[in-house]
């Protein structure tokens, strides 16, 4: 079974600095996603991406399949950036099921 | 679009009593899943449905039951509730069978307590 595994867990960061939240994961896959789910607890797709890097507005994503690694980055942050993040990968490629990231708590503060 | 309905939205329940969380999507998605949230642990799958006809387990099925009759619905059954079960539902669709191959789109979530 994949372990996907995130950090930090929690992350405090002043307005404006550069953030990065990490997502490991053990067992071979071909994409994996990144979700952002708001304080009001909505969750919202917010990159599925299988190679590279992917870039929507200040968030960019990146993986690296062959490390079983995966990263979520922020620039210039803002309060309304303040969510929980979660990565959700395959338990094993080719599976009709997802494995999340216990996910990471971000707080940007004016 | 409607995206993904989920309903209702907060519901208390007596040990024992059985309820039903709607879940309808109008995005004609072959993938429909029902997960629950619990405090320090990830969203954990409950059932999930390839197509109308079509359910199978996830990683924690138990108390749990579903059916989908219909592209659109994919309703999750409490059959007797118990304290274990509050929790906050979320039910998800995806356009492929395959999760991880299309954008997730997620209903509001139902929080659910039992006493």
């Amino acid at each position: 079974k994949n372990e996907v595994e995130q950090s930090p867990q929690n992350l405090t960061a002043q307005e404006g600095e550069f953030i990065t939240i990490n997502c490991s994961y053990s067992v071979g896959i071909s994409a994996l996603h990144w979700l952002q789910q708001h304080p009001g607890g909505g969750i919202v797709s917010l990159f599925m991406l299988s190679s590279g890097k992917k870039k929507h507005g200040r968030l960019i994503a990146t993986i690296n399949i062959q490390e079983k690694h995966s990263s979520l980055h922020i620039t210039a942050s803002h309060p309304r950036d303040s969510a929980v993040y979660i990565c959700a990968a395959p338990p094993q490629g080719g599976s009709e099921k997802l494995v999340f990231g216990k996910g990471t708590k971000l707080t940007v503060n004016p | 679009n409607a995206g993904v309905t989920q309903t209702p939205k907060f519901q208390v329940l007596k040990t024992g009593q059985s309820m039903t969380l709607q879940c309808a999507q109008d995005m004609n998605h072959e993938y429909m899943s029902w997960y629950r949230q619990d405090p320090g642990m990830g969203l954990r799958l409950i059932h999930y449905s390839v197509g109308a006809g079509i359910t199978d387990q996830g990683e924690v099925p138990n108390g749990y039951n579903v059916s989908r009759s219909t592209t659109e619905d994919f309703p999750l059954r409490l059959l007797s509730a118990a304290p274990s079960q509050t929790s906050v539902y979320f039910c998800a669709s995806s356009y492929s069978r395959y999760p991880n191959t299309g954008e997730l789109f997620f209903g509001e979530g139902s929080r659910l307590t039992v006493l």
